[in-house]
């Protein structure tokens, strides 16, 4: 079975551009997460997606940060304009999604954003 | 506000011997518990869970334990082997739907000499 995959692996801007990354989830999982590490945390939930609805984005800096899901399967995750304080991994995570009790998350490698 | 606490950035311990990694929450209405394994340049993967109603769980050479009354964890990793040199994540959760969402610690990287 494919694990999630995320592109790029690396991506180094200047602050102020933009920048997207992408996710391709385990096929069949029903729910996707994106989230942010930054060097020394734990991962942080940016936004929760359920098939192609929103579930939970209330850690979304909406300003700047904005994700979409539109088919249900892959997503991309965008950043503009970026700041300073952006730099971190960003991964992705999916899982089943059914209902009732914890669904085990599946991460993939994560992007590892550098902002200038 | 650290709802997930790991205290311990680091710790080293001798191949062969125990491993034990610490975790507190501050959050009653977690109730379920993981623990989350990181090698440089990948993802966490998961390692070993535990629901609130248990108070041990284990899994081969990893058990975790919870003691819910002082709201701590922790993982012990018996025997330590170097290929489990790596940080380890504790993160909760508090239910399904959105509320399933992970709460993660820190980290504690391990090191495990040989």
């Amino acid at each position: 079975e494919a694990g999630v995959a995320q592109s790029p692996r690396y991506k180094i801007i200047e602050k102020r551009q933009s920048v997207a990354f992408w996710c391709n989830p385990i096929s069949g999982h029903a729910t996707l997460y994106w989230y942010q590490q930054i060097l020394g945390q734990g991962p942080k939930l940016l936004i929760q997606f359920q098939n192609n609805g929103v579930v939970d984005d209330s850690q979304l800096p909406k300003d700047r940060f904005s994700a979409e899901r539109l088919k249900g399967v892959d997503s991309t995750l965008k950043i503009q304009p970026a700041k300073l304080e952006d730099s971190a991994v960003y991964l992705c995570a999916s899982s089943p999604g059914t209902s009732g009790g914890y669904n085990e998350q599946f991460f993939g490698p994560g992007t590892r954003l550098t902002v200038l | 506000d650290q709802q997930v606490k790991q205290n311990s950035p680091s710790l080293s311990v001798q191949e062969g011997r125990i491993s034990i990694l610490n975790c507190d929450y501050t959050n009653s209405m977690f109730d379920y518990f993981l623990w989350y394994k990181k090698y440089p340049a990948e993802g966490p993967t998961f390692l070993i869970s535990i629901s609130s109603i248990k108070d041990k769980n284990e899994d081969g050479r990893f058990t975790v334990f919870l003691n819910k009354s002082a709201k701590h964890l922790s993982l012990h990793i018996v025997p330590s082997q170097p290929g489990d040199s790596a940080v380890y994540f504790c993160a909760a959760s508090a239910g399904g739907g959105s509320q399933g969402n992970l709460i993660f610690g820190k980290g504690t990287k391990l090191s495990v000499k040989p």
